[in-house]
């Protein structure tokens, strides 16, 4: 079946840090990538997404590249702000299994003054 | 114009009562979803609906779990007997239902939260 898996958290880091989420999935056929984030005190929300190998998804500063040979969409951000705190989850939509994402099991993120 | 809205936003109930939660997708949505979402773990996918078509129940995680669909609207999520390992935040979305499932954006209600104690 499917699954996602990504980095424990909390992450802590200070503004202006470079950011990076790992990401990993199994699947069955040719899934589409996501990230979502959910901030403080508000529902979750699409972040970016990709949906065949090598795209690049991108919004708000951060980037994730969908990399098929390394089963992997990894989230990425040059220069964060505390703004940016929140936690992130990746997810995954196989059309094998439907419209259903299957989500990772999110990563809080904390970025300090 | 109006989101996914979910009711109520809190619930707390005692073990082996009923509840219902409620979710009103956007309007125009055809697909809608319920996932749950435990403590400090990830969204767990529960149940779809697709326009007419026969839901997709593959995550509800008992018997006690059911939901139905008014037609491309409303929508309730029913659960009986309810266990303390049934608290969660319950999650609504919808989605235009399109085709391409790739390009098919899910938009997230705001969630309701239930405690059994």
């Amino acid at each position: 079946g499917n699954s996602v898996t990504q980095m424990e958290g909390p992450v802590t880091l200070s503004e202006e840090a470079f950011l990076t989420i790992n990401c990993t999935y199994t699947a069955t056929g040719y899934p589409s990538l996501f990230w979502y984030v959910q901030y403080p005190g508000e529902g979750l929300q699409l972040l970016l997404k990709a949906t065949k190998a090598d795209d690049k998804g991108s919004n708000k500063g951060f980037e994730a590249t969908y990399r098929k040979e390394t089963t992997s969409f990894h989230l990425e951000k040059g220069s964060v702000q505390v703004s940016d705190s929140a936690v992130y989850f990746c997810a995954l939509k196989s059309g094998a299994a439907g419209n259903k994402l299957t989500f990772g099991g999110g990563t809080r993120v904390l970025v300090k003054p | 114009g109006a989101g996914v809205s979910q009711s109520p936003s809190n619930k707390v109930t005692e073990k082996g009562k009923d509840v219902e939660l409620r979710c009103d997708p956007i309007s125009g949505h055809t697909a809608l979803y319920w996932y749950r979402q435990r403590l400090g773990q990830g969204l767990e996918f529960l149940i779809y609906f697709q326009g007419n078509s026969a839901p997709d129940k593959s995550g509800l995680p008992s018997d006690r779990f059911s939901a139905e669909r008014t037609g491309e609207s409303v929508s309730t999520l029913t659960i009986q007997r309810t266990q303390q390992e049934d608290s969660a935040v319950y999650l609504c979305a919808s989605s235009l239902g399109l085709a391409m499932t790739s390009t098919d954006t899910q938009y997230f209600g705001p969630g309701t939260r239930l405690t059994v104690l």
